[in-house]
């Protein structure tokens, strides 16, 4: 079985700077890795993907990722965030033989001007 | 093209009711699943479906079930709400399984808020 830590709840942050939210997964097979962002009263939707390859994956809205095996890590980033970026941050990890994805908590990104 | 679409987005309940929360995805994706989202806790799997009349346990299966008919619907079920049941349920669904060529990719409807009094 595999899982999730994400290990801020909450990273305020201004406008225009730069922003790292962090994910660490545990799994004892390969997995595939993935980020969702959820506006406010929304459902969830899908910001980038690591399947395999290149370990630094981009995504959309200018976010990026880099997936890091052996801190067993797939941090996000994005070096300027818009208030349009205020939004809930979830990390979820796939085992490659199994179907379904676990998520993390959710880190909530709140951009002040 | 409407996605996955959850019915109804609100609902207040009463302690012993019962209802039924619908979800519809017009995508032909195989795999269907139900999520609740809890403050600070993230997602949590209730059931899952890999296709028609194919339905299994997540994680937090206990006081709900599931039927999958046809590959479009994949309604949840509440018998006997309690208040530990108050949560936003998430309906997704998915094209490709980690069984074949990709990776699942959810794509997810808009939220049913329920609330148990």
């Amino acid at each position: 079985a595999q899982s999730v830590t994400q290990l801020d709840s909450q990273v305020p942050v201004f406008e225009e700077a730069p922003v790292e939210l962090r994910c660490n997964y545990s799994s004892s097979v390969s997995v595939y890795l993935f980020w969702y962002v959820q506006y406010p009263n929304q459902g969830l939707q899908l910001l980038l993907k690591y399947l395999s390859g290149s370990t630094l994956v981009k995504g959309i809205n200018g976010f990026e990722a880099e997936f890091n095996k052996s801190q067993t890590s797939f941090h996000l980033r994005k070096p300027s965030v818009h208030i349009s970026d205020t939004a809930e941050y979830f990390c979820a990890v796939s085992d490659r033989g199994y179907s379904t994805l676990t998520f993390g908590k959710g880190t909530m990104l709140l951009v002040s001007p | 093209n409407a996605g996955v679409t959850q019915t109804p987005k609100f609902r207040i309940l009463k302690i012993g009711q019962s209802m039924t929360l619908q979800c519809a995805q017009d995508m032909n994706h195989n795999y269907m699943y139900w999520y609740r989202q809890d403050p600070g806790m993230g997602l949590k799997l209730i059931y899952y479906s890999v296709g028609a009349g194919i339905t299994d346990k997540g994680e937090v299966p206990n006081g709900y079930n599931v039927s999958r008919s046809t590959t479009e619907d994949f309604p949840l079920r509440l018998e006997l709400a309690a208040p530990s049941q108050t949560s936003v349920y998430f309906c997704a669904s998915s094209e490709k399984t980690a069984l074949s060529s990709g990776a699942n990719v959810l794509t997810f409807g808009a939220g049913s808020r329920l609330t148990v009094l």
